[in-house]
């Protein structure tokens, strides 16, 4: 149980243009989602928090107009990064938490974004 | 806000040693200190996680414990393997869904 799916795994877009994610937990209703980035042999930076239903919580230094989530439903969220840039290529990964198990987060398995 | 910080960044052992990670963290309100690992390419995986209410916790060669008073927690795995092999990240979090707050993670090398 308690599996988070993130789609699509790589992503190679040009300058510019937006890349949206999506990340979905399959059989449980995902209270919380988190959004994080992972520079290459760095620790997890956690981008946002995500409650379903309301608007997302951004950490310091993170643009929430450059970086758009949503949570729409307690099993999907999706990040948006609009006019990605070369320095916007990263490892996106997303974790999921539901109450009953208090604080365990479920990870995803990520995306690779390359923005050329 | 949380800080957590962990030591050593890397660690190499001889397949069947001991491997010992510490983390430190600042926030008193802290009450749930997860370990994770993580392959490359591949998703953080939890091996065992404590909470504030427990001082030790055990699960076949991982153990964690936890002090409090001195805010720090470690990792132990004994019998290592290399399949050990991997990036351990600590992290520490508060109650409800408050969000994990990650340390700097350990490249752990066991060789064979």
């Amino acid at each position: 149980g308690a599996v988070v799916s993130q789609h699509p795994s790589r992503v190679i877009c040009k300058s510019g243009t937006s890349v949206k994610i999506e990340c979905r937990s399959l059989d449980f209703q995902a209270t919380t989602m988190f959004w994080y980035r992972q520079f290459p042999k760095k620790s997890l930076m956690l981008m946002a928090t995500s409650n379903e239903g309301s608007k997302a919580t951004y950490e310091q230094g993170v643009e929430k107009d450059k970086f758009l989530i949503n949570h729409a439903s307690l099993t999907l969220s999706t990040l948006t990064v609009t006019s990605a840039h070369p320095e916007d290529s990263s490892f996106y990964i997303c974790s999921a938490s539901y109450g009953a198990g208090g604080n365990e987060q479920f990870f995803g398995p990520g995306t690779r974004l390359t923005v050329l | 806000g949380e800080n957590v910080e962990q030591h050593p960044s890397t660690l190499s052992v001889q397949e069947g040693d001991s491997a010992v990670i510490k983390c430190t963290y600042s926030d008193s309100a802290s009450n749930y200190f997860p370990w994770y690992k993580q392959e490359l390419g591949k998703r953080p995986q939890l091996i065992i996680d404590i909470r504030s209410n427990v001082g030790e916790k055990k699960d076949q060669r991982i153990a964690v414990t936890l002090n409090k008073t001195a805010k720090h927690f470690s990792l132990h795995i004994t019998e290592t393997q290399p399949e050990d092999s991997a990036v351990y990240f600590c992290a520490a979090g508060g109650t409800g869904f408050q969000k994990l707050v990650f340390g700097t993670g350990t490249r752990l090398l066991v060789s064979p």
